[in-house]
């Protein structure tokens, strides 16, 4: 069964600090990785999309890192602002017979504080 | 800057009656997408529409629901007849292509009661 796992589940950080979120999954067949940030209440937002050859791939201040071997993806915010506080959800792309599924995260719930 | 749009944006309803959801996908996307995030859990893929037709669907996507592409610009959702456990937040998406960005729109809080 396909699945992606996120950790934390929550983080709380200092405005102004660094920060990484984790993503593992057991998605197959692979087609591509997806890191999106939600506000409460809205639709996610795409912050990175990266296929299998990709390892690195940055938006601004945040940037993705995606080891297709263990299967593994990060998203690191550097010097993070209070607008930055969301979910974060990891979501990956399997195509099966020519259809596409995603599977979502549970997210890790981001809170900057002042 | 092109935006997935839809409407309402809260939505009250019976237990029992129908609701159709409305979206208007992004003018030159191609694939459609229904999700829906029940209050407080993940987000849960419900459907994928392309070239005027279902290409999948997950097992939540039973005879109570339907979509359809009836104008060349709107995507709607409906169910026929409301449960309590329907009540959720409802996101349209829609992409281009494959591998390509998923734009969502802002959502439909639907609200059984």
């Amino acid at each position: 069964k396909n699945q992606v796992e996120q950790s934390p589940q929550s983080l709380i950080i200092l405005e102004g600090k660094n920060c990484t979120l984790q993503c593992n999954y057991t998605v197959s067949p692979f087609s591509n990785l997806r890191w999106y940030k939600q506000d409460t209440g809205r639709g996610p937002v795409s912050l990175t999309i990266m296929t299998f050859s990709e390892n690195t791939k940055s938006n601004g201040r945040y940037t993705a890192t995606l080891d297709a071997d263990t299967k593994q993806s990060s998203l690191h915010i550097t010097a993070s602002q209070l607008s930055d506080s969301a979910s974060y959800i990891c979501v990956v792309s399997a195509y099966d017979f020519g259809n596409e599924k995603l599977t979502f995260g549970t997210g890790t719930r981001l809170t900057i504080i002042p | 800057e092109p935006e997935v749009t839809q409407t309402p944006s809260h939505q009250v309803t019976q237990m029992g009656q129908e609701v159709i959801l409305r979206c208007v996908p992004i003018s030159n996307h191609l694939y459609f997408y229904w999700y829906r995030q029940i209050l407080g859990q993940k987000v849960e893929f419900l459907v994928s529409f392309y070239n005027n037709e279902i290409s999948e669907k997950s097992e939540i996507f039973d005879d109570q629901f339907s979509v359809e592409r009836p104008d060349g610009s709107n995507f709607t959702l409906k169910i026929r007849s409301t449960k309590l456990e329907d009540s959720a937040m409802y996101f349209c998406a829609s992409s281009e292509g494959r591998n390509t960005e998923a734009f969502f729109g802002q959502g439909t809080r639907l609200t059984v009661v």
